[in-house]
């Protein structure tokens, strides 16, 4: 156990909806990283918050957007929803993620299987 | 660009030593992680290398050479739960754009 917790675990959903994804970081991680990995490929980087501010940006669709709370937790949701977003959605979180030391290593919660019909 | 190799897959032998390379080209380094993702699971970190040399903990071990931008993850003694994708992640220039690129995975099939 890695100390993130993500909800739900399974969300299944039509196309056009629009879904919340949650995330819980580790006790004392500031920073909170946002992944899709879709079947058979790599972790896809979309979205990093540090201390509640968009920290850096990857391959993250306009249709999707996140934030982070005051309290940490995060959310990324995911609006006008297609086939091609069903895919594990994963949470990270790290100490410090900007400006820190090398060791700033990611922790993964459990993910969010995410299934569009 | 940036841009992180490793074989899509390998197998090897229950009980034998197996070797995983990954080389990468990114803007500015500061470390290479190794994280073990068994399927539908999150991933697990295993070593984390920023300095050139091995670092071993258990049976799994982690090089590093920054002068050619390689790494490699050494599993010893291999066991059947050791079948799982090993994801090479480098984290580039410590700047606003800071965060860590992911390989695609090398897929480790165990035989017994």
């Amino acid at each position: 156990d890695s100390g993130v917790t993500q909800t739900p675990k399974h969300l299944i959903t039509a196309t056009g909806q629009r879904v919340t994804l949650r995330c819980s970081p580790r006790s004392g991680d500031l920073s909170v990283y946002w992944y899709q990995q879709s079947l058979d490929q790599g972790l896809q980087f979309l979205i990093q918050y540090y201390n509640g501010e968009e920290r850096a940006k990857g391959n993250i669709l306009e249709r999707f957007s996140a934030q982070q709370f005051p309290d940490l937790h995060s959310e990324l949701n995911l609006s006008s929803l297609e086939l091609g977003d069903s895919a594990l959605y994963f949470c990270a979180s790290s100490v410090e993620g900007f400006g820190g030391q090398g060791t700033d290593t990611q922790y993964f919660g459990p993910g969010t299987r995410l299934t569009v019909l | 660009g940036q841009n992180i190799d490793q074989p899509t897959e390998m197998t090897a032998t229950e009980g034998a030593i197996v070797q995983i390379n990954c080389t990468y080209q990114t803007s500015g380094f500061n470390g290479l992680f190794w994280y073990q993702q068994h399927a539908g699971e999150a991933p697990t970190f295993l070593s984390y290398n920023v300095l050139d040399g091995l670092e071993e903990k258990g049976r799994f071990s982690s090089f590093l050479s920054r002068s050619k931008g390689y790494s490699y993850l050494l599993l010893k003694e291999l066991q059947m739960k050791d079948s799982a994708s090993y994801l090479c992640a480098v984290r580039g220039a410590l700047n606003r754009d800071d965060k860590i690129i992911f390989g695609k995975g090398t897929r480790l099939h165990i035989l017994p």
